[in-house]
């Protein structure tokens, strides 16, 4: 079964500097990945997605994110972060090994805080 | 264009009542599901319909069952609601059971 570990509950950046979003996923076979983004009292945006294409994929939003296979990694970035981007962010995994549930697993969320 | 749409929004119940939580959406989806957010949880998934006529058990059935009416609307009851069940429901839908979630903007559900 595949898991997401995002790390950090909690990030803080100030407005105009990197955003960094850590995540890390384990997966049997090549996953799919995504990152969602949930701002106050919302459902879930998705704003990018990795399906074996090119390994840098542009979301909306001005983020991007790279896979990783050897680091296991799917870590979120923007270059200057805008008060506008503080929400909750969520990665996310696909099963393609045609076992297991439909849907995705997510993992726990990380808060963005953007300071003034 | 409305997506997904959930109703109700808020919801308090009292341990022990029955309630179904209702989802459409209009994106002629085959893929539906339902999830609920707990704070420093994520999302966990509660059941899910690959198609018309079928649904299957997630990460969290307990205490939930499920029903696909047709393909735009897949509904959630809770039987006997107890304050565990007291979360933020999401309902999604996809286009393929590989592809990107759609969701609607979620049920506040309290239970006392």
């Amino acid at each position: 079964a595949q898991s997401v570990t995002q790390l950090g509950s909690h990030v803080s950046v100030s407005e105009g500097a990197l955003v960094l979003l850590r995540c890390n996923y384990s997966s049997s076979v090549p996953p799919y990945l995504f990152w969602y983004v949930q701002y106050p009292n919302q459902g879930l945006q998705l704003l990018l997605k990795y399906t074996s294409a090119a390994t840098l994929v542009k979301g909306i939003n001005g983020f991007e994110a790279e896979f990783k296979k050897s680091e296991t990694s799917f870590h979120l970035t923007k270059p200057s972060a805008h008060m506008s981007d503080a929400a909750e962010y969520f990665c996310a995994v696909s099963d393609q090994s045609g076992g297991g549930a439909d849907g995705l697993t997510f993992g726990k969320g990380t808060h963005l805080i953007i300071q003034p | 264009n409305a997506g997904v749409t959930q109703t109700p929004k808020f919801q308090v119940l009292k341990t022990g009542q029955s309630m179904t939580l209702q989802c459409a959406q209009d994106m002629n989806h085959n893929s539906m599901y339902w999830y609920r957010q707990d704070p420093g949880m994520g999302l966990r998934l509660i059941y899910y319909s690959a198609s018309e006529g079928t649904t299957d058990k997630g990460e969290v059935p307990n205490g939930y069952n499920v029903s696909r009416l047709n393909k735009r609307e897949f509904s959630l009851r809770l039987e006997s609601a107890a304050p565990s069940q007291t979360s933020v429901y999401f309902c999604a839908s996809s286009e393929s059971r590989k592809s990107p979630l759609h969701f609607g903007n979620g049920t506040r559900l309290t239970v006392t």
